[in-house]
């Protein structure tokens, strides 16, 4: 079975300081991997996306992404963080086969001190 | 290109009284559609695998009967909650799978349900 995990559920960082979110997943075969911003009461906005290649994705809104298999990990980073990065962001993971729904991490919400 | 809309974006209803959310492929089509459950705070939970002309394949504890899908085309899928509890009360979103390539799925911007 399929699972993420995202170990923090709440970080703070000051504006301007970098950021790394932490997902750890596990999957049987090769994963698809993505990471989705969340802001409240909104749908989620789909930040990048790692299927194979470059293990380093870079994404939207100055986001990048590593994906270390031997760590079954892809954190989230972002060198300097703005104000309006503020949100709920989750990780998810899905196959490469068939009808397959994603599984989501529980999510960690973002906020951003002036 | 690859959007997918909700409709409506937020409804309230009372108790008793059953509600359909549309979900729409507008420029890709989609054999397959995907309804998750999210609670306040909490992440998304997949409720059903909505398949283009078969029935729809639920995860375990949800109930079939009271949360009727169907998938007529290619570009729609239709979640109707029906007899409508307070506990129903939840953000639902949807998302569908493009037709061919790599499992990429693209969201909708969510349904807010509100229960009386």
């Amino acid at each position: 079975a399929q699972s993420v995990t995202q170990p923090d559920i709440h970080i703070t960082v000051s504006e301007g300081a970098s950021l790394e979110l932490r997902c750890n997943y596990s999957y049987g075969a090769t994963p698809y991997l993505f990471w989705y911003v969340q802001s409240p009461g909104q749908g989620l906005q789909l930040l990048l996306k790692y299927f194979s290649g470059d293990t380093l994705v870079q994404g939207i809104k100055g986001f990048e992404a590593e994906f270390k298999r031997s760590q079954s990990s892809f954190n989230l980073r972002k060198p300097s963080v703005h104000w309006s990065d503020a949100a709920e962001y989750f990780c998810a993971v899905g196959g490469d086969t068939g009808r397959r729904a994603l599984t989501f991490g529980s999510g960690t919400r973002l906020q951003v001190q002036p | 290109g690859a959007v997918v809309s909700q409709h409506p974006s937020w409804v309230i209803c009372k108790s008793g009284t059953s509600v359909k959310i549309e979900c729409r492929s507008l420029d890709f089509q989609a054999t397959t559609m995907f309804w998750y459950r999210q609670f306040p705070k909490q992440s998304l939970m997949l409720m059903a695998t909505s398949n283009e002309g078969s029935k729809a394949t639920y995860e375990q504890g949800v109930e079939k009967d009271k949360f009727l899908i169907n998938h007529a085309s290619l570009t729609l899928s239709t979640l109707t909650v029906t007899s409508a509890h307070p506990e129903d009360s939840s953000f639902y979103i949807c998302s569908a799978r493009v037709l061919a390539g790599k499992n990429e799925q693209f969201f909708g911007p969510g349904t807010r349900l509100t229960v009386l």
